[in-house]
C-alpha cells in the first residue's frame, strides 16, 4: 500500500519570500511518479509540478521546484517569490506504475500574505 | 484544449435517492478517474476507467459505481445516498497512450449535499 505524508497542515509566507513545503511518502515500487497539486479556494485542482521517479534530476517549473530525496522518500515543494495568488491548498500524490489512481496526502494550506 | 468538465456543478439530495454525475475528459483523453474529497477523509480514489472498462477500483462500497463511453465521457452513480456521501467528487481524465503514467487533469468538480 502507498502512503503520503504532509506534515504541515498550515503555512504562511510573505509576499516574494521563499516557502518550502513537506511531504514524505512509502511505496515498495521501484517504477512511481509524484506530483504537487495546488487547490485555490472553491477553484478547481491544477497540477504544480510533476517528477518521475526514475530522474535524479529535480524538476523545476518557474518559480516552483521540488527537492526529490528517493533514498529518504522525501519530496518537498519550494515556491520562490510568493505571489498572492499562489494561496491554496497544496496536495503531494503519488502514483506508481501504469496505474492511474492517486495517493493524496492531507494537504498543507499556504496563506501568501502582503 | 477544452479542459475536464463536471455536471452538475451542485447538487441536493435526500437520503435514499440515487444520483448521476458526469464527466467529460479532455479531448484524446483516454483515461477517466474519480475521486471523492471531504473534510474528514480528504481525497480519496474511487474508481478509474479505461476503454470502458474499470481498471481500478478503490475502497468504496458496491453503492458507489461508474461507467464509460466510446466517447470517453464516465459517469459515476451513488445509491440509497448516505448523509456520509456529501462530499465534492472529482472527476480527473489523462492521454494514457504509451501505457506509462500520464498527468491527471482535474475538473471543477460536483458539490453534492445529502440532507
Amino acid at each position: 500500500a502507498q502512503t503520503v505524508t504532509q506534515s504541515q497542515p498550515e503555512m504562511s509566507v510573505q509576499e516574494a519570500e521563499t516557502v518550502t513545503l513537506s511531504c514524505t511518502y512509502d511505496t515498495s515500487e521501484n517504477n512511481y511518479y509524484l506530483f504537487w497539486y495546488k487547490q485555490p479556494p472553491s477553484r478547481q485542482m491544477i497540477l504544480v509540478i510533476r517528477q518521475e521517479a526514475y530522474k535524479q534530476q529535480n524538476a523545476t517549473e518557474n518559480r516552483f521546484s521540488v527537492n526529490f530525496q528517493k533514498a529518504a522518500k522525501s519530496f518537498s515543494l519550494k515556491i520562490s517569490d510568493s505571489q498572492l495568488g499562489d494561496t491554496a491548498m497544496y496536495f503531494c500524490a503519488l502514483c506508481t506504475g501504469t496505474a492511474s489512481k492517486l495517493t493524496f496526502g492531507t494537504g498543507t494550506r499556504l496563506q501568501v500574505t502582503l | 484544449k477544452a479542459g475536464v468538465t463536471q455536471t452538475p456543478r451542485y447538487l441536493i439530495k435526500t437520503r435514499g435517492q440515487q444520483v448521476t454525475l458526469s464527466c467529460s475528459p479532455i479531448s484524446g483523453h483516454r483515461s477517466v478517474s474519480w475521486y471523492q474529497q471531504t473534510p474528514g477523509q480528504g481525497l480519496q480514489f474511487l474508481f478509474e476507467y479505461f476503454s470502458e472498462t474499470q481498471r481500478n477500483k478503490g475502497n468504496f462500497p458496491g453503492r458507489f459505481s461508474g461507467r464509460q463511453f466510446s466517447n470517453s465521457r464516465s459517469e459515476m452513480n451513488v445509491s440509497t445516498l448516505e448523509l456520509g456521501d456529501s462530499a465534492l467528487y472529482l472527476c480527473a481524465s489523462s492521454l494514457e497512450a504509451g501505457g506509462h503514467t500520464d498527468t491527471q487533469y482535474f475538473g471543477p468538480g460536483t458539490r453534492l449535499t445529502v440532507l
